[in-house]
């Protein structure tokens, strides 16, 4: 069965510090994996994507790493500020049948404090 | 401009009500989804539709029925609403090229149900 894991489920950290969120899968055959912003009251936006053959890529303050072998993804962020204050989430997609259903994961709520 | 938008954005209501929530994109995608958010924050996918044929349909009650007048359309009817029902539904579109899957979904705002 295709899963998304995330953790941890829930961040605080305080303005100024970095953090990384975790995000691990299932799904196969594997086609892309994606991280959303959510901010509160709204719909979910594209941060970065990541395919097979990438590893590392970089949106601003944050960098998302992917380990297709041990199918695992990071998203890092560097020099938080309030406005990271949202709720994260990997999505991933396969290639074929089932797995082309994007499977998201549960989330991680981030809060950053002043 | 709004590139999907769905309304209400807001909609309270009684148990055993029926209620419509529509939802456009202009975009130019050829797929369209509804999801619901629970409490939890947790998306999960209810139906989606390409070129206006239903190509996903999860375990949703018969209550809930999708339908797409065009391709840059898809609303929800919702019959005989219960409790549980209460959540925020997002509407998002898509542009499926083959099978490569990279395809980013573009959300809507939500619409926040709540039944009473």
């Amino acid at each position: 069965k295709n899963q998304v894991e995330q953790s941890p489920q829930s961040l605080i950290i305080l303005e100024g510090k970095n953090c990384t969120l975790q995000c691990n899968y299932t799904v196969s055959p594997f086609s892309n994996l994606r991280w959303y912003k959510q901010d509160t009251g709204r719909g979910p936006v594209s941060l970065t994507i990541m395919t097979f053959s990438e590893n590392t890529k970089s949106n601003g303050r944050y960098t998302a790493t992917l380990d297709a072998d041990t199918k695992q993804s990071s998203l890092h962020i560097t020099a938080s500020q309030l406005s990271d204050s949202a709720s994260y989430i990997c999505v991933v997609r396969g290639t074929s049948g089932g797995s082309y259903i994007p499977t998201f994961g549960r989330g991680t709520s981030l809060i950053v404090h002043p | 401009d709004t590139a999907v938008s769905q309304t209400p954005k807001y909609l309270v209501t009684q148990m055993g009500n029926d209620k419509s929530i529509k939802c456009e994109q202009n975009l130019g995608h050829d797929t369209m989804y509804w999801y619901k958010q629970d409490s939890k924050k947790f998306l999960k996918i209810m139906f989606s539709y390409n070129n206006k044929e239903l190509i996903i349909n999860e375990t949703v009650p018969n209550r809930f029925s999708p339908k797409s007048p065009d391709k840059a359309h898809l609303n929800l009817h919702i019959n005989s609403l219960e409790l549980g029902d209460s959540a925020v539904y997002f509407c998002a579109s898509s542009q499926n090229r083959g099978t490569s899957g990279a395809n980013v979904l573009t959300f809507g705002a939500g619409s926040r149900l709540t039944v009473l």
